[in-house]
């Protein structure tokens, strides 16, 4: 089946640094990722829509300067957490959805830790 | 308003017993998809059943089955005969928009229900 491969799967980082996280789709074109934060025991709740060749769609709230998307190819789809402070840490997960089917395909997530 | 309402936090089931976990929407678009999600502590999405909202029948996957009324607007999950590894929370999310629609429908997300089987 459709696979999204997402890393790293935890990071700890210090305040102020900048952290990249990374989603590959490894046997389909994903012309459109999804970005989720998830905090402990709470909803997904979508970030941001990044499609191939062109800027993010970015919800209301989210900040686009303090979350870099970038989806350059159609198999790679990055988020970077820029100038991260503690109250970033979150659960971060990405999600495509492969051809013309119905299911969505999420990666595994990253635990985002900022100390 | 809220798009995916759950309104169970927390719910528990003995081993072997049924359960259901409740999830009611809000669209006004007539092509829609309904979708639920098992998350273990480990975090990963695993998807469990879908419903689409022209499907006449109610949608069933092994153990899991969804009880649709479309008049109603709810989509509740049932889990037969429970067991130990069906401890994790569950999500019930939205697509709106038809699913031959392309890729950049986003799925909406209900607060969740955490599940406990005891044994």
């Amino acid at each position: 089946g459709a696979v999204v491969s997402q890393h790293p799967s935890r990071v700890i980082c210090k305040s102020g640094t900048s952290v990249k996280i990374e989603c590959r789709s490894l046997d389909f074109q994903a012309t459109t990722m999804f970005w989720y934060r998830q905090f402990p025991k709470k909803s997904l709740m979508l970030m941001a829509t990044s499609n191939e060749g062109s800027k993010a769609t970015y919800e209301q709230g989210v900040e686009k300067d303090k979350f870099l998307i970038n989806h350059a190819s159609l198999t790679l789809s990055t988020l970077t957490v820029t100038s991260a402070h503690p109250e970033d840490s979150s659960f971060y997960i990405c999600s495509a959805r492969p051809g013309q089917g119905i299911g969505y395909t999420f990666g595994s997530g990253t635990r985002l830790t900022v100390v | 308003a809220q798009k995916i309402t759950q309104t169970q936090p927390g719910m528990f089931v003995q081993e072997k017993e049924a359960v259901t976990l409740d999830c009611t929407y809000d669209t006004s678009d007539p092509s829609y998809g309904l979708f639920w999600y098992k998350q273990p502590s480990s975090g990963e999405m695993i998807f469990l059943i879908y419903q689409g909202s022209y499907d006449q029948q109610n949608a069933t996957e092994g153990r899991y089955s969804l009880n649709f009324q479309k008049a109603r607007k709810s989509a509740n999950l049932v889990i037969s005969a429970s067991q130990l590894g069906d401890s994790a929370m569950y999500f019930c999310a939205m697509r709106e928009g038809p699913y031959s629609g392309g890729s950049n429908y986003k799925l909406t997300f209900g607060k969740g229900t955490l599940l406990t089987v005891n044994p």
